[in-house]
């Protein structure tokens, strides 16, 4: 069962503009959630998280929401810029060890 | 220095042999990890090690087996290999007791089985 899911796979935005990134979730026992950016032929790192209990998470043009009634989030990112073209994925986190990935979304930035 | 490290980066092997993945971590953390990306690109959890302990273990063949020398390697061995173990291979780290923590990922090991 894919407890994480990201519906679009994938989305391309102008430079300078926003990109919003979207993610659904059914396991409402999640602590956390992740979101990992991918470059080709690299492992998934880290960009941003949010806890259960807050609605809103910011890191410079990067901007977690979290809507628990709705069991959704999305990753803000403004001003996309080109460096930005890459996979993201979305993460719910459980008992600390605990990690679902959702399938990525590919984003592509375009000068 | 390279914080999560798996060797090989490829790999591609005859149906029916035995194999193994190598991890390394220098990050000092308590928890690996094997992840699976499939051919949907979902993640997907097989196994972690927390102080040589398995704590989560999916429903995954018992083809394929954790071992953990010590709390810096975690290795991922596959015997009898089938068509299906074609995937990408991440090993990942996280540093225990921190609320929200981060997975550390290596940079995966693509494994093709013909």
């Amino acid at each position: 069962d894919q407890q994480v899911k990201q519906n679009s796979p994938s989305l391309s935005v102008q430079e300078g503009r926003i990109s919003i990134l979207n993610c659904d979730y059914t396991n409402s026992m999640f602590d956390y959630f992740l979101w990992y950016k991918k470059y080709p032929a690299e492992g998934p790192t880290f960009l941003i998280s949010i806890s259960s209990i807050k609605d809103k998470n910011e890191d410079g043009r990067f901007t977690v929401f979290l809507n628990k009634s709705a069991k959704h989030l999305s990753l803000h990112i403004v001003p996309s810029q080109p460096g930005d073209s890459a996979v993201y994925f979305c993460a719910g986190l459980y008992n600390n060890n605990d990690m679902r990935f959702g399938a990525g979304t590919r984003l592509t930035v375009k000068p | 220095d390279t914080a999560v490290s798996q060797t090989p980066k490829y790999l591609v092997t005859q149906m029916g042999n035995d194999k193994s993945i190598k991890c390394e971590q220098n990050l000092g953390h308590d928890t690996m990890y094997w992840y699976k990306q499939d051919s949907k690109k979902f993640l997907k959890i097989m196994f972690s090690y927390n102080n040589k302990e398995l704590i989560i273990n999916e429903t995954v063949p018992n083809r394929f087996s954790p071992k953990s020398p010590d709390k810096a390697h975690l290795n991922l061995h596959i015997n009898s290999l089938e068509l299906g173990d074609s995937a990408v291979y991440f090993c990942a780290s996280s540093q225990d007791g921190w609320a929200g923590e981060k997975l550390f990922f290596g940079s995966g090991t693509q494994l093709s089985v013909l």
